[in-house]
């Protein structure tokens, strides 16, 4: 099984400061078709999560640009360039090249 | 636009089985594999399998082979999610995804003697 390592799992952070999500995984998810199956998701206190990033860094429609995702291989990254109060929520990577697996969630808290 | 809508709570005792609808509109239902994932209370997400609306093949981890069952109903734009043995360690919140994209509201499933 691929596992699946956020870190930090809690990420106090400054309206309108960075903040910056790391996630590993335990083996390449470079796919053969030369597409990285690696996706984040949003789950904001009390809702359904919602997908921000898929394929390492393509923004899903209506996402701000403040969100960013970075990385290649086993490493990843999820940054927000400034914070914002609906920011708050919990954040979870996910590969997609052996079925799915998510990471265990960063909370991200003002 | 794009909706999934799940069927309501439940409540089960140990041993049952459950099965929870997931019903699309807005989309072209055979072009969207929809996904089961579940959350336990206070903790994070678990991918429980896929099903091909088109063709109804479906795919699911070892962890749930065996006592999960995704169907689905073209007829009425439907998918369904069937667990069996249930135990207490099955009370969560399930979601239905198609594509990973568009979520339902999420069905509370209470496994209580």
């Amino acid at each position: 099984d691929v596992v699946m390592t956020q870190s930090p799992l809690s990420l106090p952070v400054t309206l309108g400061q960075p903040a910056s999500i790391s996630c590993r995984s335990s083996q390449s998810l470079l796919y053969s078709d030369g597409i990285t199956y690696l996706n984040w998701f949003q789950q904001r206190p009390g809702q359904s999560p919602r997908r921000l990033i898929y394929q390492v860094s393509n923004r899903d429609p209506g996402v701000p640009d403040r969100f960013s995702g970075s990385g290649a291989g086993t490493d990843f990254r999820l940054e927000i360039s400034r914070v914002e109060a609906e920011d708050v929520a919990i954040y979870y990577c996910m590969q997609g090249i052996q079925g799915y697996t998510f990471g265990q969630g960063t909370k991200l808290e003002i | 636009q794009v909706r999934l809508v799940q069927s309501g709570a439940e409540v089960k005792k140990p041993g049952a089985s459950v099965r929870v609808s997931c019903k699309t509109s807005g989309y072209t239902f055979a072009n969207y594999y929809v996904h089961w994932v579940r959350q336990g209370p206070d903790q994070g997400l678990v991918w429980m399998g896929w099903v091909n609306p088109d063709s109804g093949d479906t795919n699911y981890p070892q962890k749930f082979q065996g006592r999960v069952t995704m169907t689905r109903d073209t007829s009425i734009n439907t998918v369904y999610m069937e667990l069996t043995r249930l135990t207490s360690d099955d009370s969560a919140v399930y979601f239905c995804a198609a594509r990973l994209t568009y979520w339902g509201q999420g069905t509370l499933v209470t496994v209580s003697s």
